[in-house]
């Protein structure tokens, strides 16, 4: 099983609907994750990083952290044609947590058309 | 303005032929890492570096070499024993060494190579 994996998409609502990316990860220890936004031809830019089980909200972004059954969501509320882009999850290498190496997901694709 | 630089953002190689991606940094960052993200894939770590004159493999290090002379630049070199070097290579940094600070990354703009 890979570390961190992602439901492979694409994902398409429209415009005004809640989106949920979904990431599993198979090191029960793992303390934390992070979503990255890439848009395409670009570089990953880090959206949230959450550190305890629970959710964390930041303004349209919910992110969730389920340790009992390892995953990790992203919800986006009121989804704009602007979200449209490739999400990365990314979880801590568990061979090498203690070298902040991380491991991400292959990338979930989201398309938010009006 | 602090950030990670990239450069180039282009750059086309000849077969057989090694070429040098620069990255740097001005966020007084200690920890410094190499990707490398082909076409629908996520990304796979190349080298990464905890301090200056120290850097480690990552999963994918053949035909790659890297050097931390100073802390804010780690120079890949591609090297002709890549065999697959056509990729967008991506430069991270991160603050803070390992334990228990945050590993939050940021990443540059990156530098999308093409072998001719």
């Amino acid at each position: 099983q890979k570390e961190v994996e992602q439901n492979s998409g694409p994902l398409s609502v429209p415009e005004g609907a809640i989106a949920s990316l979904n990431c599993t990860y198979s090191d029960r220890v793992s303390q934390s994750f992070f979503w990255y936004r890439q848009y395409s031809g670009k570089s990953p830019e880090l959206i949230m990083s959450i550190y305890s089980n629970g959710d964390k909200e930041d303004g349209r972004f919910t992110a969730q952290l389920n340790k009992a059954s390892q995953y990790v969501s992203l919800l986006i509320r009121d989804s704009q044609p602007s979200d449209s882009a490739t999400y990365l999850c990314a979880g801590p290498n568990a061979g090498g947590t203690s070298y902040g190496k991380l491991t991400f997901g292959q990338g979930t694709i989201l398309t938010v058309h009006p | 303005d602090g950030g990670i630089t990239q450069s180039p953002k282009y750059l086309f190689r000849k077969e057989g032929q090694n070429v040098t991606l620069s990255c740097e940094q001005n966020l007084n960052h200690d920890a410094m890492y190499w990707y490398r993200q082909d076409p629908g894939q996520g990304l796979r770590l190349i080298y990464y570096s905890q301090i200056v004159n120290d850097f480690q493999k990552g999963d994918i290090a053949e035909g790659y070499s890297v050097s931390r002379e100073k802390k804010e630049s780690f120079p890949l070199t591609v090297t002709s024993a890549q065999k697959n070097p056509t990729a967008f290579y991506l430069c991270a940094s991160r603050p803070g060494l390992a334990g228990g600070s945050r590993n939050e990354q940021f990443f540059g703009p990156g530098t999308r190579l093409t072998v001719l």
